[in-house]
């Protein structure tokens, strides 16, 4: 029973075009994220929602933006996409505090041509 | 500024030995720390929870410490296995701010037969 699952896996697109990824869990967390990993691995925040309410938005482009229809889900849907935009994609969930452990999703790789 | 530092940034040992892995950090008020396993193309999940009061916390071949006064923790892997090989990040936690993890850059542990 997978608990954070995101999809897709992997997407190849080209420069412009639009794109989304889905999230869901079902450990009953209330606060859902995004993370997106570069080349270095290194695990940058985008954003987080509490109950469905944005609560971080760390300075990403506009052309991102999350949608969460119910505290289970969290979309990342993506506009006019650009080469830097290549990364591999983690949503993640946590209980209340937002000190609690981090449950990841298996990441989306995206790449842009 | 809250920081969170890991060296080395990456190691290879043998299969069979030790090593140590080391997270120094800069994060105010402390809440918690945690060393999270991160295999290849998987997201991070997390091995251990230190707490301020806690010293040594073991989870099978994985042990880790925590010098809350000199703000320091280590992961010591025993007996490294190949399954070892996998990226391993601490992620420490704060009480206060919107934001409250924290997330070092990593060591990548390349384990070799």
């Amino acid at each position: 029973d997978t608990a954070v699952s995101q999809t897709p896996k992997y997407l190849v697109t080209q420069m412009g075009n639009d794109k989304s990824i889905k999230c869901e869990q079902n450990l009953g967390h209330d606060t859902m994220y995004w993370y997106k990993q570069d080349s270095k691995k290194f695990l940058k925040i985008m954003f987080s929602y509490n109950n469905k309410e944005l609560i971080i938005n760390e300075t990403v482009p506009n052309r991102f933006s999350p949608k969460s229809p119910d505290k289970a889900h969290l979309n990342l849907h993506i506009n006019s996409l650009e080469l830097g935009d290549s990364a591999v994609y983690f949503c993640a969930s946590s209980h209340g505090s937002n000190t609690g452990e981090l449950f990841f999703g298996e990441g989306s790789r995206l790449t842009v041509l | 500024k809250n920081q969170v530092e890991q060296s080395p940034q990456s190691l290879i040992i043998l299969e069979g030995k030790n090593c140590t892995l080391q997270c120094n950090y800069t994060v105010s008020p402390f809440s918690n720390l945690r060393w999270y396993k991160q295999d290849t193309g998987r997201g991070p999940v997390s091995l251990t929870i230190m707490t301020f009061s806690e010293n040594t916390k073991s989870n099978g071949r994985y042990t880790a410490t925590l010098d809350a006064d000199t703000k320091q923790s280590s992961l010591h892997i025993t007996a490294s296995q190949l399954s070892d090989s996998a990226s391993y990040i601490c992620v420490v936690s704060a009480t206060s701010g919107t934001y409250k993890y924290i997330f070092g850059t990593g060591t990548r542990l390349k384990v070799l037969a």
